[in-house]
C-alpha cells in the first residue's frame, strides 16, 4: 500500500494569511493527487486533482503543486470558511486509493 | 443538479449485517465507477470499494468477503452489503462519484467528485 503523510497535523492561522499543507507518498506517485476539504458534519469536498488542477467552482486562492513523492496545498489569503480539515489522496495505486491523515486549519 | 443521498445506517451488534443505499440524482449510476469511503469517529478517510461502470467490483483488504457494493439500474441506487460486522466497521459511510482519468501510457486514476452526506453505522453490543 502507498502511505500518504500530512505534515502539520494542524495549524493555526489569520484571517489572510498564507497557508501551506505539505503531503508526502511513500513511493513515486508522478501527479496522481488530489486535495479536499471537509468541514464538520460535512463530506469532503473536491478542491485540487492530478496534483495542481482546480477543480470547478474552487476559488483560485487554492493550489496544489508537486509531482513524485512531495506536495503542496497553498491557501494564498485564508478566509473565514477556509478553516476546515485537509485531505490528500493518492490515485497511482487505482482502484485502492488511499488518503493522508488530514490537517487542521484552525482560527488563531 | 448532481445529488447522492444515502440511507440504511443504525446500530448493529458484532456478527449483524447492514445493508446502505445511495440514491443519486442528476446523472446515472451505471454510467459511472461508485466508490464507497468510511469515515471512523474523529479519524480519517478509507476507502471502501469501488463498483466499475462495467459491473467490476473492488475492495479494500479490511472488507473483503464481508462488503459487497452494487447497484439496481432500474433505481439509479448503489449499495453496500455489510456481513460479520465488526467494531472496527464503525464510522461515516459516504457514497462518492468517482471523476476517472484515464492515461493512454500509464492506466486508470481516479478522485472523487461527488459525496453524499454520510450515514453513521455503529457496531456495538
Amino acid at each position: 500500500d502507498i502511505q500518504m503523510t500530512q505534515s502539520p497535523s494542524s495549524v493555526s492561522a489569520s484571517v489572510g494569511d498564507r497557508v501551506t499543507i505539505t503531503c508526502r507518498a511513500s513511493q513515486g506517485i508522478s501527479s496522481w493527487l488530489a486535495w479536499y476539504q471537509q468541514k464538520p458534519g460535512k463530506a469532503p469536498k473536491l478542491l485540487i486533482y492530478a496534483a495542481s488542477s482546480l477543480q470547478s467552482g474552487v476559488p483560485s486562492r487554492f493550489s496544489g503543486s508537486g509531482s513524485g513523492t512531495d506536495f503542496t496545498l497553498t491557501i494564498s489569503s485564508l478566509q473565514p470558511e477556509d478553516f476546515a480539515t485537509y485531505y490528500c489522496q493518492q490515485a497511482n495505486s487505482f482502484p485502492q486509493v488511499t488518503f493522508g491523515g488530514g490537517t487542521k486549519v484552525e482560527i488563531k | 443538479e448532481v445529488q447522492l443521498v444515502e440511507s440504511g445506517g443504525g446500530l448493529v451488534q458484532p456478527g449483524g449485517s447492514l445493508r446502505l443505499s445511495c440514491a443519486a440524482s442528476g446523472f446515472t449510476v451505471s454510467s459511472n465507477y461508485m466508490s464507497w469511503v468510511r469515515q471512523a469517529p474523529g479519524k480519517g478517510l478509507e476507502w471502501v470499494s469501488v463498483i466499475y461502470s462495467g459491473g467490476s467490483t473492488y475492495y479494500a483488504d479490511s472488507v473483503k468477503g464481508r462488503f459487497t457494493i452494487s447497484r439496481d439500474n432500474s433505481k439509479n441506487t448503489l449499495y453496500l452489503q455489510m456481513n460479520s460486522l465488526r467494531a472496527e466497521d464503525t464510522a461515516v459511510y459516504y457514497c462518492a462519484r468517482d471523476k476517472l482519468y484515464y492515461d493512454i501510457l500509464t492506466g486508470y486514476y481516479t478522485w472523487f467528485d461527488y459525496w453524499g452526506q454520510g450515514t453513521l453505522v455503529t457496531v456495538s453490543s
